[in-house]
């Protein structure tokens, strides 16, 4: 999973300001994710791109958005429409159709709103 | 959509002993269980995986069981050490993907290995 790399480590955001995360990825991999994580809470999927192109809403959507150009990149935007988005963010990326189902993550990024 | 249990919230055992982590899924079509660790400010860690065709799976002192008609697994470690506390968390495929459209992560279980 070092060939995840997530951009910055920290990230402070003003109210009303959008942001956007970095995710690079030098493992050839399909598939790329978004979940984000709460204190005290599981991961939470916000998108997923299994191709580049196209790309799917996961159970919390709502305020991100996301761009999938390349193969090896997938950066996230959270937008001034997130009520709440302080929270560490966490990208993985999966090889499709090979015999390992594996999602591999990258170091995250801390946001907080300020 | 899928819905993902994880008991207990916080375990803690003395070195040397084992733990069980248990888990319970909700959509009947999940084919993939997979387990990380997360060590503070850190990524997950995957360390051992399960598809549904397979009932149990042991990497040394790890081990997963599945059962599809209740629809739960479990974690078990034996032999705990001190560098096993950390976060862990089960998480099922949303779907039958394997995966591949995202996973549903449980909330997590603090282990605690006392010396």
């Amino acid at each position: 999973d070092g060939g995840i790399t997530q951009s910055p480590k920290y990230l402070f955001r003003k109210e009303g300001q959008n942001v956007t995360l970095s995710c690079e990825q030098n493992l050839n991999h399909d598939a790329m994710y978004w979940y984000r994580q709460d204190p005290g809470q599981g991961l939470r999927l916000i998108y997923y791109s299994q191709i580049v192109n196209d790309f799917q809403k996961g159970d919390i959507a709502e305020g991100y958005s996301v761009s999938r150009e390349k193969k090896e990149s997938f950066p996230l935007t959270v937008t001034s429409a997130q009520k709440n988005p302080t929270a560490f963010y966490l990208c993985a990326s999966r090889q499709q159709g090979a015999s390992t189902d594996t999602q591999y993550f990258g170091p995250g990024t801390r946001l907080t709103v300020l | 959509g899928e819905n993902v249990e994880q008991h207990p919230s916080t375990l803690s055992v003395q070195e040397g002993d084992s733990a069980v982590i248990k888990c319970t899924y909700s959509d009947s079509a999940s084919n993939y269980f997979p387990w990380y660790k997360q060590e503070l400010g850190k990524r997950p860690q995957l360390i051992i995986d399960i598809r549904s065709n397979v009932g149990e799976k042991k990497d040394q002192r790890i081990a997963v069981t599945l059962n599809k008609t209740a629809k739960h697994f479990s974690l078990h470690i034996t032999e705990t050490q001190p560098e096993d506390s950390a976060v862990y968390f089960c998480a099922a495929s949303i779907g039958s993907g394997g995966g591949a459209d995202g996973l549903t992560f449980g909330k997590g279980t603090h282990l605690i290995i006392q010396p």
